[in-house]
C-alpha cells in the first residue's frame, strides 16, 4: 500500500524551530518529487515547498523562504521540513505529498494524513 | 504574486451538472490539476494534466483548460460530491506550485 506518514508536529513557541519528517512506503521513493503542503485551520491549501527526486531543484513559497528547508534521504525513504523562526501564521496541518513526476513539478497524487504544528506562546 | 482565483461556493441540484472554474495567468503556460477534500480528510487528486483522471476517479469528473481559465465539470452530481475543490498548477517556474483558494460545493 502506498503510504505517507508525517511526524514531528507539536506545540512550539514563536521564534523556535521544529523539524517535520515524512516516512514513505509502498513505492519507489526516488522515482518521485515530493512536497509539503499546509492548511491553516479553516483555510485552503497552501504549497510550502517541493524537492525533486535527486534534490537538485527545490522550491519554496515566498511565505517560508529563508526560514524553512526541505530535504530528503532517498536511502531511508524520508522527507524532511526544517522550520526555523516559526511564526503564529505557520500554525497549520502540514501534509507530506508525492508528485506524479520525478523532476519538474506536476501533480500531487498521494497525500499523507498530516501533522499539526501549533505556534503559540 | 501569482494566484489562482476560484469562486468560494457553488451549489448544484442533485443529478445536475456543475462547473467549477479557476482563473490565473499561470494556467496559460502550465497544466491544471484538481483536488477534492472532504471534511476531516486529506485531499485527493481527481484531475491531472488539465483533463486526465487518476484510476478510481468516476468519469462524471472532467477537466479542461483554455486561456487563463481551467474548469472542473461534474456531470450528474451526487451527494457524495459535496466537498471543497482546489485547483493547482505550477507558478512562474517548474519548481513552484500554487493552489486556488478553493470552492465549496453543495449538492442540493
Amino acid at each position: 500500500e502506498v503510504q505517507l506518514v508525517e511526524s514531528g508536529g507539536g506545540l512550539v513557541q514563536p521564534g523556535r524551530s521544529l523539524r517535520l519528517s515524512c516516512t514513505a512506503s509502498g513505492f519507489t521513493f526516488d522515482d518521485h518529487a515530493m512536497h509539503w503542503v499546509r492548511q491553516r485551520p479553516g483555510k485552503g491549501l497552501e504549497w510550502v515547498s517541493g524537492i525533486t527526486w535527486k534534490s537538485d531543484n527545490i522550491g519554496y513559497a515566498d511565505s517560508v523562504k529563508g526560514r524553512f528547508t526541505i530535504s530528503r534521504d532517498n536511502a531511508k525513504n524520508l522527507l524532511y521540513l526544517q522550520m526555523n523562526s516559526l511564526r503564529h501564521e505557520d500554525t497549520a496541518l502540514y501534509y507530506c505529498v508525492r508528485d506524479r513526476n520525478y523532476g519538474v513539478f506536476y501533480d500531487m497524487d498521494v497525500w499523507g494524513q498530516g501533522t499539526t504544528v501549533t505556534v503559540s506562546s | 504574486s501569482s494566484e489562482l482565483t476560484q469562486d468560494p461556493a457553488v451549489s448544484v441540484a442533485l443529478g445536475q451538472a456543475v462547473r467549477i472554474t479557476c482563473q490565473g495567468d499561470s494556467l496559460r503556460n502550465y497544466y491544471a490539476s484538481w483536488y477534492q477534500q472532504k471534511p476531516g480528510q486529506a485531499p485527493i487528486l481527481i484531475i491531472y494534466g488539465n483533463n486526465n483522471r487518476p484510476s478510481g476517479i468516476p468519469d462524471r469528473f472532467s477537466g479542461s483548460n483554455s486561456g487563463n481559465t481551467a474548469s472542473l465539470t461534474i456531470t450528474g452530481a451526487r451527494t457524495e460530491d459535496e466537498a471543497d475543490y482546489y485547483c493547482g498548477s505550477r507558478d512562474r517556474s517548474d519548481y513552484r506550485v500554487v493552489f486556488g483558494g478553493g470552492t465549496k460545493l453543495t449538492v442540493l
